[in-house]
């Protein structure tokens, strides 16, 4: 138990569907992140947010829209995927984006499966 | 960010000590080195990190080189759950993002 929590852990929804992937954490900390790892690869960083702004988006396609309504919460916004967007997604806090207190916690991920 | 290189795999035997190195010749003065593990379809998992001295918590030890371009994680008594994949990562300046590479795959073995 590392202090984040997932919902829902699993997924299963078709290329036109809408869904939400949300995140919780429960440290009181300022940071948040996205990333995606697809079957067999390193972790991919998606999105980064402090203190709820945006400060970095690495490339992804709009098809993902993230959403920060405060520090304890990020949300990750699906519509219209394709199945190679399969992956377990994992959202991660840490105090500080940056500096000596930037040490991640990472949740338990939700396992996306696009049909 | 300074590029960490790791052995793809790694055996050892329960109640052993597990020495997992780690190379990262380019890291730069302020830059921090950390390790994760992740567990089969889990969220990967803090273990320990440092920047000049080395380390030790309640999970492992962290042993890094005077130069710096080289670390070890030692698991001292290892057991069937650290069967994992075990990240070494440098972080940027001042500590910024996380690049996750390949790691090392551990397999205790009993």
């Amino acid at each position: 138990e590392t202090g984040v929590t997932q919902t829902p852990r699993h997924l299963v929804m078709g290329m036109t569907n809408k869904k939400s992937l949300k995140c919780e954490q429960h440290l009181g900390h300022n940071a948040m992140y996205w990333y995606k790892q697809s079957a067999k690869k390193p972790l991919e960083l998606m999105f980064v947010y402090n203190f709820k702004e945006q400060t970095e988006n690495n490339s992804v396609p709009s098809r993902f829209s993230p959403e920060c309504p405060n520090s304890s919460h990020l949300f990750l916004h699906l519509h219209t995927l394709q199945p190679e967007d399969s992956a377990l997604y994992l959202c991660a806090s840490s105090q500080e984006s940056a500096g000596p207190r930037s040490t991640q916690y990472f949740g338990p991920g939700t396992r996306l499966l696009v049909l | 960010d300074a590029k960490t290189t790791q052995p793809t795999s790694m055996d050892c035997a329960e109640g052993r000590a597990a020495n997992l190195p780690c190379n990262h010749s380019t890291i730069s003065g302020n830059e921090y080195v950390y390790w994760y593990r992740q567990i089969h379809s889990q969220g990967p998992q803090y273990i320990i990190h440092g920047l000049k001295n080395n380390e030790t918590n309640e999970m492992a030890s962290l042993i890094i080189t005077e130069d710096r371009k080289s670390s070890t994680l030692i698991l001292p008594h290892a057991t069937l759950r650290d069967t994992a994949v075990y990240y070494c990562i440098v972080t940027g300046n001042y500590g910024q993002n996380f690049v996750f590479g390949p790691g090392t795959r551990l397999s205790v073995l009993p």
